[in-house]
This record gives structure tokens, sequence and C-alpha cells, in this order.
């Protein structure tokens, strides 16, 4: 089975600049993840998807930062403006069911702001 | 914030040690996961341990749970020098967002050959 799937690779912008990465999950899995890992730390949750409702999303910047989940399949994460500490990965998860299952992490998005 | 700490920060070992890697964490927990990354990779899923349970086995792998003490615990047994990486333990909250895994900052693990 295809694994999750997330473009870009790497990115680079200057702060101010906006940016927006791509997940696309595993087919059948209804929830999906968007973490934001800082170099030297564990993975942090920003949203929670459970088909293309936000389950939560109390630790996102809403001021800088949005997420969609059109049609419950794929799902973009978009950064407006970018500060230097958004410098991250930026890793999509997705699992069958919200709970109790292992969460399939795609390879992430390395993002330097500048 | 972090509820899980992985202890050591960092680990060195020679090939066929084992190594073993502990997380504690502060509230109650539906299940525990262990997660591992290899450097620039995304994270893979290594073992689900639910609360009732007190340990469990995979291949080379055995984790126990002491909720009693918040605590879990993962073995590798004879260790290979593909298993250098972190390994991070998470944890799914009773009574919070199901599904919202929280993550320790990880234990790096090197495995000389």
């Amino acid at each position: 089975e295809a694994g999750v799937a997330q473009s870009p690779r790497y990115k680079i912008i200057e702060k101010r600049q906006s940016v927006a990465f791509w997940c696309n999950p595993i087919s059948g899995h209804a929830t999906l993840y968007w973490y934001q890992q800082i170099l030297g730390q564990g993975p942090k949750l920003l949203i929670q998807f459970q088909n293309n409702g936000v389950v939560d999303d109390s630790q996102l910047p809403k001021d800088r930062f949005s997420a969609e989940r059109l049609k419950g399949v794929d799902s973009t994460l978009k950064i407006q403006p970018a500060k230097l500490e958004d410098s991250a990965v930026y890793l999509c998860a997705s699992s069958l069911v919200q709970t109790g299952y292992e969460q399939y992490f795609g390879p992430g998005t390395r993002l330097t702001a500048t | 914030s972090q509820q899980g700490e992985e202890d050591p920060q960092a680990l060195s070992i020679q090939e066929g040690e084992n190594a073993t890697m502990n997380c504690s964490y502060k509230t109650s927990i539906n299940n525990l996961q262990w997660y591992r990354q290899n450097s620039g990779r995304g994270l893979v899923h290594l073992i689900l341990i639910r609360s009732n349970e007190r340990e469990k086995h995979s291949g080379r792998l055995r984790v126990t749970l002491d909720t009693s003490k918040k605590s879990s615990s993962l073995l590798i047994t004879a260790s290979r020098a593909a298993d250098t990486a972190s390994y991070f333990c998470a944890t799914d909250s009773y009574g919070g967002s199901q599904g919202n895994l929280i993550f320790g900052k990880g234990t790096k693990l090197s495995v000389k050959p």
C-alpha cells in the first residue's frame, strides 16, 4: 500500500513570505494530522482532521497558520506570513480511525525561513 | 506541552548489546506508542501498548507499561547498526482529544558496529 505522500520535501523562504505544504494520506484513512517538529524535539500536533472536519486545532497559531482538507482526502497547510521560528519539519500523518491505532507518517517537509 | 519525557536523551552501545529507553508521562492514558525516526525521515510506528496491558513483544522489541508509576520502557535486544535512530514515546491521553498524540523529546540511540 502506498504511504503518506508530502510535497515539497524542502523549502527555503524569507521571513514574511507565504508557503504551503501538501499531504496525501493513505487511501481510506479518515483521520489526518499535521505536526511541527523543531530540531531536537518531538513532533507537536498542529491540527487533526476527521474526514474533512477539524477535530482539534488548539495548538495551531491561527494568526498565521491555516489548514484545510477538502473532500476529506488530501490536505494543505499554509503559513502566511512565515517567521524565523517557523523553521522546522512539518509532518503529515494519517490513521484509520481517531484513537487506539498507529499513525502513519509521511517523510515531512523541511522548512527553512531566513 | 510535551507529556512524555524519555530517558536517557542519548545512548551509545555496541552492536549485539541491548538498549533500554524509558518514558515517563503525566496524565492518564488510553495507550502509549513508541516510534522510531531515522535521520531526515518521517516517524515509523514500532509498537502500541494499551493502558490495561503491562507488557508487549514484537520481534526484538519489548515494551512495558506501569500505569501506577506513569512510565514505560522500550527494550531492543541484540541491537544492530540499523537500529541507530531517535526513539520517541507518544501518549494518547484519556479524556483528551482522541488520537491527539503527545510526543516526548526522544532518545537518540547510536549502535556502533
